[in-house]
């Protein structure tokens, strides 16, 4: 079945405990995408990946890493969490487009609900 | 960067009664434009895209928008909505110069039996 798959699902942690959520997609797709979803502020973008070990910043960057150094995975890494971070965050995936264009529909991951303490 | 305004954040209607949920964009320059849909405790789904030619776009499960490039709008609608169209609806934009992706803020659907 194709898929996006995010683990874990739920995390609760503390402040400035480092933590990384996964993400993978079995497509085969060259884009990859993180986007963070919050009450009044629907979802806003935060790292993408046009493909392997080219990642570029969305809208809402600071606090998170990313990288791709395999296709079909796209870790979120919060090096020192913070209560802002409070989030659902959701990962996605898309086969792209014509050229490096992504008009293709996005697959997104079932979410992850992080609570930073 | 963009911004994209989805002015109704909730929008009950009545089953089988036609519903209208709105979104405009800022940039005047050309765009993607998107609306996609999510369940409860689910990610989004695409509904239907719109790139470029004809200005009314239809999509998944009954829905079509039709894109206004001088109003700078792109409102989705259903003639004849259903129970299971209870929803979050999103509209997202992505500019032609690169693939950054910006949604609005949601317009949540509640059908009324």
């Amino acid at each position: 079945e194709a898929q996006v798959t995010q683990n874990p699902r739920y995390l609760i942690t503390v402040t400035g405990k480092k933590l990384t959520v996964t993400c993978s997609q079995n497509m085969n797709h060259e884009y990859m995408s993180w986007y963070r979803q919050d009450p009044g502020l629907g979802l806003r973008q935060i790292y993408y990946s046009m493909n392997v070990e080219v990642t570029d910043k969305g809208d809402v960057p600071e606090g998170y890493k990313v990288s791709r150094k395999e296709k079909r995975n796209f870790p979120l890494i919060l090096e020192s969490p913070s209560p802002n971070q409070t989030s659902l965050y959701f990962c996605a995936s898309s086969s792209g487009g014509s050229g490096r264009l992504v008009t293709n529909e996005q697959f997104f991951g079932p979410g992850t609900r992080l609570t930073v303490l | 960067a963009q911004s994209v305004t989805q002015l109704d954040s909730q929008v009950p209607v009545f089953e089988e009664a036609p519903v209208e949920l709105r979104c405009n964009y800022s940039s005047s320059v050309s765009v993607y434009l998107f609306w996609y849909v999510q369940y409860p405790n689910q990610g989004l789904q695409l509904l239907l895209k719109y790139l470029s030619g004809s200005t009314l776009v239809k999509g998944i499960n009954g829905f079509e928008a039709e894109f206004n490039k001088s109003q700078t709008s792109f409102h989705l609608r259903k003639p004849s909505v259903h129970i299971s169209d209870t929803a979050e609806y999103f509209c997202a934009v992505s500019d032609q110069g690169g693939n950054q992706f910006y949604f609005g803020t949601g317009t949540s659907l509640t059908v009324i039996p």
